[in-house]
């Protein structure tokens, strides 16, 4: 039933490591982002992609990974965590038709905690 | 660069009473959208309406109104007979028609209903 879902919910994990968060839509969009919310509750576009074509990439590290198998599906691959990517990570989707895009919906989140 | 702002970081508001939310914007392109969602303590992020520049009337939604001044830049949302359900975090949202659909988003205004 759920439209957007990701996982995990909950990620904690030590400096240096790797690790991915997936996220899935049922709702049949074409297009997917990634956000992330910080501490203070800021919620900034990370990545977007359009049928698996990355449309958008805003200033972030190379660390961090976009992966689209499919138009369903939108993971983020972290490499070498760092204490500052703790935060909230949110995937959502919309549709694009007609040169309009619709509004976004997102998933539950997933509170990535980096010791 | 678009820009959104909320002065409001904290509103309380009494059962049953009308709240309106502010939001100013700032862009120089003639074709946007102006969204608002809801941040429960849950976490997740539910979006409540949506503004088209060109839309010649005030979008509606159930309790929920938006009060379009495009001369004044601003896209406030009112909140009629306010629930307890209704505390929550909310964000203003502006996406630019030619901007690949990100969303900028405002830092939010916390709003307590109370009894």
């Amino acid at each position: 039933d759920t439209a957007v879902s990701q996982t995990p919910k909950y990620l904690v994990t030590q400096m240096g490591n790797d690790k991915s968060i997936k996220c899935e839509q049922n709702l049949g969009h074409d297009t997917m982002y990634w956000y992330k919310q910080d501490s203070k509750k800021f919620l900034k576009i990370m990545f977007s992609y359009n049928n698996k074509e990355l449309i958008i990439n805003e200033t972030v590290p190379n660390r961090f990974s976009p992966k689209s198998p499919d138009k369903a599906h939108l993971n983020l691959h972290i490499n070498s965590l760092e204490l500052g990517d703790s935060a909230v990570y949110f995937c959502a989707s919309s549709q694009r038709l007609a040169g309009y895009n619709y509004e976004q919906y997102f998933g539950p989140g997933t509170r990535l905690t980096v010791t | 660069a678009q820009k959104i702002t909320q002065t409001q970081p904290g509103m309380f508001v009494q059962e049953k009473e009308a709240v309106t939310l502010d939001c100013t914007y700032d862009t120089s392109d003639p074709s946007y959208g102006l969204f608002w969602y809801k941040q429960p303590s849950s976490g997740e992020m539910i979006f409540l309406i949506y503004q088209g520049s060109y839309d010649q009337q005030n979008a509606t939604e159930g309790r929920y109104s938006l009060n379009f001044q495009k001369a004044r830049k601003s896209a406030n949302l009112v909140i009629s007979a306010s629930q307890l359900g209704d505390s929550a975090m909310y964000f203003c949202a502006m996406r630019l028609t030619g901007g690949g659909n990100k969303l900028t988003f405002g830092t939010g205004t916390q709003l307590k209903v109370e009894l």
